[in-house]
């Protein structure tokens, strides 16, 4: 069935650098979502990408998909403690799974100040 | 506000029990989803319902139980069944069409006695 990866497991990065989290599917994804969940709290939606090669941006987050639109990126830039969290991607099912997502095993981000 | 609201935050089964989580919405979507997550782990879909009378296993299914009587609500039920019980479940729902984002409630944690 359809898998989505996503790498690193863990990032730790130093506040103020810079960091990117990828995500990869076995199959063409119709569009990519990804979450964000703080520490104890629940995963919360960020932003959809649905266009080959489309990016968007939300303040220092740029998120692409990738041409064949089987792979993803988020990159951090300046990260800030406020980051802290673990980042999920995920996608639509195969064409018989209606609604579902397929998320990744999530990219834990710690911030060292 | 609109939004999902999971009860009880914390839980906790004796051997050989039966537990019930509850999840309420009044977003007015149409599509609901219980996942489990366990710890550095992402999310695996339990259930998931597209409509009020009508659900379908996920990908760990075993052990638990679902009703959906009513549009907003989507009770779990943990059954004794479960031999390994001790997870973070969330609740999330959307619009249900499979470009929709997912909102999630703040989750339950179960433990066992």
């Amino acid at each position: 069935g359809q898998q989505v990866m996503q790498i690193p497991q863990y990032q730790h990065v130093q506040e103020g650098e810079d960091f990117t989290t990828y995500c990869n599917s076995s199959t063409t994804l119709s569009n990519i979502q990804w979450y964000k969940q703080r520490p104890g709290g629940h995963p919360v939606f960020l932003i959809q990408l649905v266009k080959s090669g489309e990016v968007k941006k939300q303040k220092r987050l740029t998120f692409q998909f990738g041409e064949a639109k089987k792979n993803s990126s988020l990159h951090i830039t300046a990260t800030q403690t406020t980051d802290v969290g673990t980042y999920f991607c995920a996608g639509p099912g195969t064409t018989d799974s209606w609604g579902k997502l397929q998320f990744g095993a999530g990219t834990q981000v710690v911030v060292t100040p | 506000d609109g939004g999902i609201t999971q009860s009880p935050k914390y839980l906790f089964r004796k051997e050989g029990q039966n537990v019930t989580l509850s999840c309420e919405q009044n977003l007015n979507h149409d599509a609901m989803y219980w996942y489990r997550q366990d710890p550095g782990q992402g999310l695996r879909l339990i259930y998931y319902s597209q409509i009020v009378n009508d659900f379908q296993k996920g990908d760990i299914a075993e052990g638990y139980s679902v009703s959906r009587e009513k549009k907003e609500s989507f009770p779990l039920t943990v059954t004794s069944a479960q031999k390994n019980p001790t997870a973070f479940y969330l609740c999330a729902s959307s619009m249900g069409d499979r470009n929709q984002p997912q909102h999630f409630g703040d989750g339950t944690r179960l433990s066992i006695l």
